[in-house]
């Protein structure tokens, strides 16, 4: 069963705009929500993450957007470059748990 | 150079065949874990550890099997059992079994059954 609900599937922005990829949750025992970024052929690393004492948390051009009543939890990049282009994978977890549950990915493409 | 080191990159396995994936970690993390990733899904866990010589099953565990005999070693054998082994593992670690699940990916093994 797919705990995490991620979308959309795949995104195309233009150079200097926003990209927003969403995830839903169902656990409410999840309350760790990291974002992975993955380049073909490379493992993901770790982008940014949020627990759910905070509604938003930014790093540069990331930001992490946290709705607890909606089970619901956002990374929006400003300023998109060619460079993030990339699949992006949200996940939830258990604070001190080994249950990391991953959404299924966005591949975010940043057309010049 | 610290990190997580996955052997070899590329791996072809003939059917009924058993291969066993390396993964090495000098971060001195206590948390080690293998996840299988297929295309257009999220990574789903085999197997983890949190301790030498102690391992628990994940969602995915059938067909595969571990050990963990020193602190930075933990390799993943897919045996002939796994049908559908075609797919990239991913070794991943986490400083402390008891710290939030703060995961740290190795850069993965691409395995292609012929």
């Amino acid at each position: 069963q797919q705990q995490v609900k991620q979308s959309p599937q795949s995104l195309i922005v233009q150079k200097g705009g926003i990209s927003i990829i969403n995830c839903a949750y169902e656990n409410t025992a999840f309350d760790y929500f990291p974002w992975y970024q993955q380049f073909p052929g490379k493992g993901p690393a770790l982008l940014i993450a949020i627990r759910p004492d905070v509604s938003e948390k930014k790093e540069g051009r990331f930001t992490i957007s946290f709705n607890k009543s909606a089970k619901q939890f956002s990374l929006h990049i400003m300023d998109s470059q060619p460079g993030d282009s990339a699949t992006y994978f949200c996940a939830a977890s258990p604070l001190n748990n080994n249950d990391m549950r991953f959404g299924a990915g966005t591949r975010l493409t940043v057309k010049p | 150079d610290g990190g997580i080191t996955q052997s070899p990159k590329y791996l072809f396995r003939k059917e009924g065949q058993n291969v066993t994936l390396s993964c090495e970690q000098n971060l001195n993390h206590d948390a080690m874990y293998w996840y299988r990733q297929d295309p257009g899904q999220g990574l789903r866990l085999i197997y983890y550890s949190q301790i030498v010589n102690d391992f628990q099953k994940g969602d995915i565990a059938e067909g595969y099997s571990v050990s963990r005999e020193k602190k930075e070693s933990f390799p993943l054998t897919v045996t002939s059992a796994q049908k559908n082994p075609t797919a990239f593992y991913l070794c991943a670690t986490k400083r402390e079994a008891g710290a939030y699940n703060e995961q740290f990916f190795g850069p993965g093994t691409r395995l292609t059954v012929l």
